[in-house]
């Protein structure tokens, strides 16, 4: 089976631009959610996706929002880029939920200047 | 509210000798308890899970945790270290049945010396 993949791998953007992440998960996985890594506030869990609907959030703006499409496939927005935004985004995928093993793609580094 | 403590930001050890990661959480429910692994430019890789059915967890390439309720401890160990081994390891906790978050530790940076 092909790994969760996300795409692009790499962005560079400026502040006030937003930017969208995309994220396929293995396939047969329902569950799709996203992650945040920086230095300074390590791995925060951003929000999670089940059968198109958001299930789980985390603690961050509105600012930040996703989607989930019927094939599981998910997407990431980021509006009004701020500095402090530049980190590596992780995504996830699983069967069922959070409570399960999740099989993590490469994630997309992004950098805002 | 979940937490995890990973009480050491760096380990370093030889090969050929044992590793011992320590991890703390508190949850206020059955929680289910992973270790990651994350080699650099690299996603995250589960090397072992526990959800209830077994204290003693045995997970990939070695490594083993044993839950402690009373200690409230998630400890990671290998008895013998690869240079292979060399990453960063991630404590996380998720609230058992609601699974509703995931929350992860700081990290603690593993160095295996030759």
């Amino acid at each position: 089976k092909a790994g969760v993949t996300q795409t692009p791998r790499y962005l560079i953007k400026t502040r006030g631009q937003q930017v969208t992440l995309s994220c396929s998960p293995i396939s047969g996985h329902r569950s799709v959610s996203w992650y945040q890594q920086t230095p300074g506030q390590g791995l925060q869990f951003l929000f999670e996706y089940f059968s198109e609907t958001q299930r789980n959030k985390g603690n961050f703006p509105g600012r930040f929002s996703g989607r989930q499409f019927s094939n599981s496939r998910s997407e990431m927005n980021v509006s009004t880029l701020e500095l402090g935004d530049s980190a590596l985004y992780l995504c996830a995928s699983s069967t069922r939920g959070l409570e399960e093993t999740q099989y993590f793609g490469p994630g997309t580094r992004l950098l805002v200047l | 509210a979940q937490s995890v403590t990973q009480l050491d930001s760096h380990v370093s050890v030889s090969e050929g000798t044992p590793v011992l990661l320590r991890c703390n959480y508190s949850s206020s429910y059955s929680p289910s308890l992973f270790w990651y692994v994350q080699h650099p430019n690299k996603g995250l890789q589960l090397l072992l899970k526990y959800t209830s059915a077994a204290t003693l967890v045995k997970g990939i390439n070695g490594f083993e945790a044993e839950f402690k309720k009373s200690e409230t401890s998630f400890h990671l160990t290998k008895p013998s270290a690869h240079m292979s081994d060399a990453a960063e390891y991630f404590c996380v906790v998720s609230d058992g049945a609601r699974g509703n978050k995931l929350v992860f530790g700081a990290g603690t940076i593993l160095r295996v010396k030759s």
